[in-house]
């Protein structure tokens, strides 16, 4: 049973523009929603999280956008780069203990010059 | 300061054979997990282990087994290798009181 749905699979954003992804979760407990960030060839890599308590989170270019009621998260990527492409993953988790963390399907970026 | 190793990093192996992925952190984690990685499905937990002394299963666990020798490492061992586990594994680690979980670089195995 999948928790977390990811969409799109595959995202092609030109450089400059804005790349979102979003994810929709099930599990009402869960209370820690990362975006991980992968590069071919490496393992993925925490790029920005949220707690349920905050709709929105701001680190340079990306964005968390978070809406409680409909459980539902969107990572925005402003001013994408082609070093942005990279596959993203969204993921819901319980803090705290030995955290089990569920993982959304993965979105494939690509940002053309 | 390597952060999350693991061994080997490509493996080809034929159906039938065994064989143990390694991996280890020198970050003094507790929590440290194994995912399989494939296309279109994300990452799904294979097994973790909360503390040393302790394995719990996730996601797959089938035809997996786990060691967790000591805090540093965690192995993965395929009994009787498949062709359907043939993927990319990832182990990752987190330490307490952090949300953070940090990934290894990855061992991709292909089972023909």
């Amino acid at each position: 049973q999948q928790q977390v749905k990811q969409s799109p699979q595959s995202l092609i954003v030109q450089k400059g523009g804005i790349s979102i992804i979003n994810c929709a979760y099930e599990n009402t407990a869960f209370d820690y929603f990362p975006w991980y960030q992968q590069f071919p060839g490496k393992g993925p890599a925490l790029l920005i999280a949220i707690r349920p308590d905050v709709s929105e989170k701001k680190e340079g270019r990306f964005t968390i956008s978070f809406n409680k009621s409909a459980k539902q998260f969107s990572l925005h990527i402003m001013d994408s780069q082609p070093g942005d492409s990279a596959t993203y993953f969204c993921a819901a988790s319980l803090s705290g203990g030995y955290q089990k963390v569920t993982f959304g399907t993965g979105t494939k970026l690509q940002v053309i010059p | 300061n390597a952060g999350v190793t693991q061994t080997p990093k490509f493996q080809v192996l034929k159906t039938g054979q065994s064989m143990t992925l390694q991996c280890a952190q020198d970050m003094n984690h507790n929590s440290m997990y194994w995912y399989r990685q494939d296309p279109g499905m994300g990452l799904r937990l294979i097994y973790y282990s909360a503390s040393e002394g302790t394995t719990d299963k996730g996601e797959v666990p089938n035809g997996y087994n786990v060691s967790r020798l000591n805090k540093r490492e965690f192995s993965l061992r395929l009994e009787s290798a498949a062709p359907s586990q043939t993927s990319v594994y990832f182990c990752a680690s987190r330490a307490p009181a952090y949300n953070e979980q940090f990934f290894g670089p990855g061992t991709r195995l292909t089972v023909l």
